[in-house]
């Protein structure tokens, strides 16, 4: 069974960072593209960023470009998503999800809260 | 604003028929396949369709989708009350290099 196990969030301050981490388990976790999608309180889905398996290719939406980092771990079958210089337009539950071909996001974890707020 | 265009809501009646549109462009799904996904509220988004017209195992053949053009669909036939949830678009956009999803259509089952 694909388990995605999000975990990192909090209560952080504008300007501040923080790294998510999500725990992969149930498929090979090194052949699969691998993303991070948000939901703003209310709002909804925005993709954030993607990786490829070996974590040669990653792109980014624009708005996080420059200040979140998606990496990986293979040996440890995990993703992670370092996010800094944050505001209170990051605040959203955030998402892993397995990528599969055609950018179809098979699997979602049941994602980590992250609040933005002095 | 989103990428892909959905109406926000719609309505009908328990065992009735839904379709709800998802309008892009030639960059998005003009080129690319289109997935749909259903998120009940509290609870992570689920796959529903993938390559504009594919069920996973497990979804009912209740669900289907098509894609015309910069357009597609997604039907919903004997709706249920159990339907009641959000429904999102979702594609690769070629010109921005970016995921892409539609703003979403909470459908409701009265």
């Amino acid at each position: 069974e694909v388990q995605l196990v999000e975990s990192g969030g909090g209560l952080v301050q504008p300007g501040g960072s923080l790294r998510l981490s999500c725990a992969a388990s149930g498929f090979t976790f090194s052949s699969s593209w691998m993303s991070w999608v948000r939901q703003a309180p209310g709002k909804g889905l925005e993709w954030v960023a993607n990786i490829k398996q070996d974590g040669s290719q990653k792109y980014y939406v624009d708005s996080v470009k420059g200040r979140f980092t998606i990496s990986r771990d293979n040996a440890k079958n995990s993703l992670y998503l370092q996010m800094n210089s944050l505001t209170a337009e990051d605040t959203a539950v955030y998402y892993c999800a397995r990528l599969g071909d055609r950018q179809v996001y098979g699997y979602w974890g049941q994602g980590t809260l992250v609040t933005v707020s002095s | 604003q989103s990428v892909l265009t959905q109406p926000p809501s719609m309505s009908a009646a328990p065992g009735q028929k839904v379709i709800i549109s998802c309008s892009g462009s030639s960059s998005n799904i003009g080129k690319n396949y289109v997935s749909w996904y259903q998120q009940v509220p509290g609870t992570a988004p689920k796959l529903l369709i993938y390559d504009n017209n594919k069920r996973p195992s497990g979804i009912p053949d209740r669900f289907s989708g098509s894609k015309s053009g910069t357009s597609a669909t997604l039907g919903i036939t004997g709706l249920q009350t159990g339907d009641e949830a959000d429904y999102y678009c979702g594609t690769w956009d070629n010109s921005l290099s970016a995921g892409v999803f539609g703003g979403g259509t909470k459908l409701t089952v009265l």
